[in-house]
This record gives C-alpha cells, sequence and structure tokens, in this order.
C-alpha cells in the first residue's frame, strides 16, 4: 500500500520550545489529517486539511497543506509536558475513500 | 454523546481460536475501517467498508474477516488462519465516501493471543 514518509521519527525537546514535523507522499491527496495517540489510545484527531496550501490553527498546533499536495507539516509551539506522545499523519488519496498513514513522530517533552 | 465504541479494551484468547472484535458508530459515518497496530509501528488497514452490505480488503487482510449489516457497527473476526494476531486493532469511521471528511478513531482493543 502507499507510504508516507514521516520525520523525524522522534524528538526530545525542552518544553517551551517549538516543535516541526513533516510528511511526504508519492502521491497527490485530497485530504491530509493529523492526529495525536497516547499509549494504549486510539488517535485523537488534532487537525484536518482539505486545500493545497491551506494553513489551519488549533490552540497551539498549525498545520499546513503542502502547494505540491503531496506534503504537509505540523508546528507545535511554547510546548507542554502534555504534549507528550505519538503524532501521525494521514493522507487520503483523490479517487477513494481509503486513508494512508505516516509511520508516527514520537514525542518526548522534558520539564 | 457521538462517537465510536469497541469492546473488550482487552482480549485474550488461546492460539487457534477465532475471535471477534466489537465496532459500534453512532456518528451516522456511512464509512467504517479496520486497523491493526504494531509496536512502535504505524496503522495497517485490514478492510473497510464504504456502505451497508459492502467491504472491501485492505493492505492486511489476510487471517481476517467482517461483516457490515448495520451502518452502525462492523465486527472483524481474527480467525485462526492469521499468523501473529498479538496486536492492538483500532476501529474508525468517516463521512460519506464521496465527500473529503474526517476520520475518527474508537479507544482500541488489545488481543493477546497465548
Amino acid at each position: 500500500g502507499q507510504q508516507l514518509n514521516q520525520s523525524p521519527q522522534s524528538m526530545f525537546i525542552q518544553e517551551g520550545e517549538d516543535v516541526s514535523m513533516n510528511c511526504t507522499s508519492s502521491s497527490i491527496f485530497n485530504t491530509w489529517l493529523w492526529y495525536k495517540q497516547d499509549p494504549g489510545e486510539g488517535p485523537v484527531l488534532l487537525i484536518a486539511l482539505y486545500k493545497a496550501g491551506e494553513l489551519t490553527s488549533n490552540g497551539r498546533l498549525t498545520a499546513q497543506f503542502g502547494i505540491t499536495r503531496k506534503d504537509s507539516f505540523l508546528n507545535i509551539s511554547a510546548s507542554i509536558p502534555s504534549d507528550v506522545g505519538i503524532y501521525f499523519c494521514a493522507g487520503q488519496v483523490s479517487y477513494g475513500n481509503q486513508f494512508y498513514f505516516g509511520t508516527g513522530t514520537s514525542l518526548t517533552v522534558i520539564p | 454523546d457521538g462517537g465510536i465504541t469497541q469492546s473488550p479494551k482487552y482480549l485474550f484468547r488461546k492460539e487457534g481460536q477465532n475471535v471477534t472484535l466489537s465496532c459500534e458508530q453512532n456518528l451516522n459515518h456511512d464509512a467504517m475501517y479496520w486497523y491493526r497496530q504494531d509496536p512502535g509501528q504505524g496503522l495497517r488497514l485490514i478492510y473497510y467498508s464504504q456502505i451497508v452490505n459492502d467491504f472491501q480488503k485492505g493492505d492486511i487482510a489476510e487471517g481476517y474477516s467482517v461483516s457490515r449489516e448495520k451502518k452502525e457497527s462492523f465486527p472483524l473476526t481474527v480467525t485462526s488462519a492469521q499468523k501473529n494476531p498479538t496486536a492492538f486493532y483500532l476501529c474508525a469511521s468517516s463521512t460519506e465516501w464521496r465527500e473529503q471528511g474526517e476520520q475518527f478513531f474508537g479507544p482500541g482493543t488489545r488481543l493477546t493471543v497465548l
């Protein structure tokens, strides 16, 4: 199946620092979604993007739909300990409803 | 409250037994999905259904079966043919397939085969 390249694989940052992660695809997507998953729980949807170039915020989180429609970025500003978790990107191809997922970015925030 | 429920949270089975995982949603979503997640890895699609009485295989369907008799329910059966069934199983649903949509997840079921 389709593979999304998500980077970095893991991040260790100090509380208060900003965080950036991204996903790239070999295919064009109609939709990009960003999720956060805590251990043993289901992923929680953070941000949904539907248009190339779109920039959407959710509190301290900001995500962008790349102009080429083959990439997306997630930024977290002023990180706090509860930001710890695994962040996944997901893309929906233009011809159907199947979603493809990145391998995740594990975020550790050091107080 | 609208959402997706999965039961049970933890499931233990003996090797060679079939087991069925429950997934129910009251979001009125047409599409439903089953994913498998192994430690430290991303989500892999097992089966998905865009409409009642119809479903398609995902990337790792071998050893699994599903049914979609009702819009709200999409149970997954892990059969004895699945070679390595111990994993975290996630059910999800999304808005009608012709529209751009959002996909929401249930809390997951951790299956351990002894």
